[in-house]
């Protein structure tokens, strides 16, 4: 079946520290990938999308990812965290063939807590 | 552009009555779609609507639970009668489809629901 896996339902870090947040998803086939974020009481907002061409893909508020194939990953990364990065991160897939329509497929989620 | 509109906010109800939950989506936009966040079960897709058709309800939890699109600019989720088992945050979100298909979606606020 058709899935994603956030290995890490809460990753605490400090301040001004890199961080990785992990993504992989279950299939080979053509895929289109995506990161939202969703801080306290809001809705979900893109980060970042992968959809063709350059495996490294940057986002907004210094975020960035890197499509890898071969090990069907989509890791989030971002060289340096602040307070206000603290939110809950989901890693989201469309499986699609050849243009047709497909679900957009959320992983768990992964809360990033920056501490001080 | 104003993004997804959602209303009510937040909506407290007793059990066994009549909830609409309301989404207006970014004009122009061509799905529609409504997810349901719960700790539980993360978010789950519920329905999805391609042009005002419902292409997709496999997601909708049970007959209590019934969505419309009478027009390009407004969709309602019901649920009657409602449960304290239906309390989690709905969101509603829309894209616009391309000729390789769908890409990011565009999530609205949320409606927070509890059901007493």
């Amino acid at each position: 079946a058709q899935s994603v896996t956030q290995l890490d339902s809460q990753v605490p870090v400090f301040e001004e520290a890199p961080v990785e947040l992990r993504c992989n998803y279950s299939s080979s086939v053509s895929v289109y990938l995506f990161w939202y974020v969703q801080y306290p009481n809001q809705g979900l907002q893109l980060l970042l999308k992968y959809l063709s061409g350059s495996t490294l893909v940057k986002g907004i508020n210094g975020f960035e990812a890197e499509f890898n194939k071969s090990q069907t990953s989509f890791h989030l990364r971002k060289p340096s965290v602040h307070i206000s990065d603290t939110a809950e991160y989901f890693c989201a897939v469309i499986y699609h063939y050849g243009g047709a329509t497909n679900k957009l497929i959320f992983g768990t989620g992964t809360l990033l807590a920056v501490q001080p | 552009d104003a993004g997804v509109i959602q209303s009510p906010r937040h909506e407290v109800t007793e059990m066994g009555q009549e909830v609409t939950l309301r989404c207006k989506p970014i004009s122009g936009h061509d799905y529609l779609f409504w997810y349901r966040q719960t700790m539980m079960r993360g978010l789950e897709l519920l329905i999805y609507f391609n042009n005002n058709v419902p292409i997709d309800d496999s997601g909708m939890p049970e007959d209590r639970f019934s969505a419309k699109m009478p027009n390009a600019s407004f969709s309602t989720l019901k649920i009657q009668p409602s449960e304290p088992r239906d309390s989690a945050v709905y969101f509603c979100a829309s894209t616009l489809s391309s000729v390789t298909g769908l890409h990011e979606q565009y999530f609205g606020p949320g409606t927070r629901l509890t059901v007493t």
